[in-house]
């Protein structure tokens, strides 16, 4: 069974940086593509970016200047890194799997990391 | 970016009602398109997948139709764990874009 955990700290300053880790097991991650989503409170999902354990990456463009993705193979860890914050990035962030392709549904997600942007 | 707008926003219903929830794209995304549902403080989990394939352990009472454009989630016989959020997402094209979603609730 594969479950997937985020890890990160709950609070950050406006302007300062998001970092969040999702760590993997039950399987590598090496064979299936890795998202993060974003939920902000009452509202929708809204998708970040894709990795890929190769480090191939696809991120949304409104988003691209301030997004980072990167991958570790040895860790089975992938993380997200969001600069410059404003309190429009408090959410839930959520890390899940992309089933069987980049196109794919995603089909196993962790519990979310609750972020909160302080002024 | 594709926008996905599902219709209505939210929905009361009673235990074995019949409940259909729509989601249309602003362009063709043939079938790749997605079902979720969400109760809260949970994280999303897949029903449907490609429109009408549902994903293991997902009961028959859900189904999913329509290309295109326009798209239905029917739940035959709504049961007492069925009341939650759900929404669609479309797969056609990065980035994948999710509806707003529909709030089910008791009637």
């Amino acid at each position: 069974q594969v479950h997937l955990q985020e890890s990160g700290p709950g609070l950050v300053k406006a302007s300062e940086n998001l970092s969040l880790t999702c760590t993997v097991s039950g399987g590598p991650i090496s064979r299936h593509y890795w998202s993060w989503i974003r939920q902000p409170p009452g509202k929708g999902l809204e998708w970040i970016g894709n990795i890929y354990y190769n480090g191939r990456t696809d991120y949304k463009p409104s988003l691209q200047s301030r997004v980072t993705m990167s991958a570790d193979t040895s860790k089975n860890q992938f993380s997200l890194k969001l600069t410059s914050v404003t309190a429009a990035d408090t959410a839930v962030y959520y890390c899940a799997r992309l089933q069987n392709s980049r196109y794919g549904p995603m089909d196993y997600w962790g519990q979310g990391a609750v972020v909160s942007v302080s002024s | 970016d594709i926008q996905m707008t599902q219709s209505p926003s939210s929905l009361s219903a009673s235990v074995g009602d019949r409940v259909t929830i729509t989601c249309r794209a602003s362009q063709n995304i043939s079938r790749y398109l997605q079902w979720y549902q969400q109760k809260p403080g949970k994280p999303p989990a897949v029903l449907i997948y490609a429109t009408s394939i549902l994903q293991p352990g997902v009961p028959s009472r859900f189904a999913g139709s329509g290309s295109g454009t326009d798209f239905t989630l029917t739940i035959s016989s709504l049961q007492p764990e069925d009341f939650a959020t759900y929404s669609c997402q479309q797969s056609y094209n990065i980035p994948p874009t999710f509806g707003q979603g529909t709030n089910v609730d008791m009637k």
